[in-house]
């Protein structure tokens, strides 16, 4: 069963305090590994897509690795404007849907 | 450009009433999808819409639940004789055109049945 578990489920940090997220994954047929971002009250913001093992993605803060079993979600010197929950989600070629994890609620504190 | 708009941004209503939710896709963006987030859990998917082939309609949870997607562009979420478990944000998805394109997001309706 296709199936995107993410951990952990909450982390806080202090200012600066650099830190990884993981999203493990059994998936059928991965085409892609997407990250986002939800903000409270919000519709998830799309990060990156990561389509095979040894890719990485970097914006601003955040760089997205993946493997052939993981991903992880690297921030580094987070600031509290990082706060928010982070999603991960891949696409399944045989279910051709996209599994999302329950996400890691992100707090920093300043 | 526009994102993905829904409305209404929040739905109260009563038990057994009938609700509609609307989402208007990014301009272009042939795939459309819902998904429903529960308070604690990840998203669920609903539906999906391409073009104007047939709806992947495997995850509606009952036959209370429909959707349909008029002129290849704004969708409508549709739940009859609603339950207090339909409580949840649907939210709405757009992507260029296949399933394994990005999908944008829109800000979700937060529906809640008294």
């Amino acid at each position: 069963e296709d199936q995107v578990t993410q951990s952990p489920e909450a982390l806080r940090l202090q200012e600066g305090e650099s830190s990884s997220l993981n999203c493990s994954y059994t998936v059928s047929g991965l085409r892609g590994l997407f990250w986002y971002r939800q903000d409270p009250g919000k519709g998830p913001e799309f990060l990156f897509t990561l389509y095979s093992a040894g890719e990485e993605k970097e914006k601003e803060r955040l760089k997205a690795t993946l493997t052939k079993k993981e991903s992880f979600l690297h921030i580094t010197a987070p600031k509290p404007e990082d706060s928010a929950t982070y999603l991960c989600a891949a696409y399944s070629g045989n279910t051709g849907k996209l599994i999302f994890g329950q996400g890691t609620t992100l707090q920093v504190k300043p | 450009g526009a994102g993905v708009s829904q409305s209404p941004s929040n739905k109260v209503t009563e038990k057994g009433k009938d609700v509609e939710l609307r989402c208007d896709p990014i301009s272009g963006h042939t795939a459309l999808y819902w998904y429903r987030q529960s308070l604690g859990q990840g998203l669920e998917f609903l539906i999906y819409f391409q073009g104007n082939s047939a709806p992947d309609k495997s995850g509606l949870p009952s036959d209370r639940f429909s959707a349909e997607r008029t002129g290849g562009s704004v969708s409508t979420l549709t739940i009859q004789r609603t339950q207090q478990e339909d409580s949840a944000v649907y939210l709405c998805a757009s992507s260029l055109a296949a399933y394994t394109d990005t999908q944008y997001f829109g800000p979700g309706t937060r529906l809640t049945v008294l």
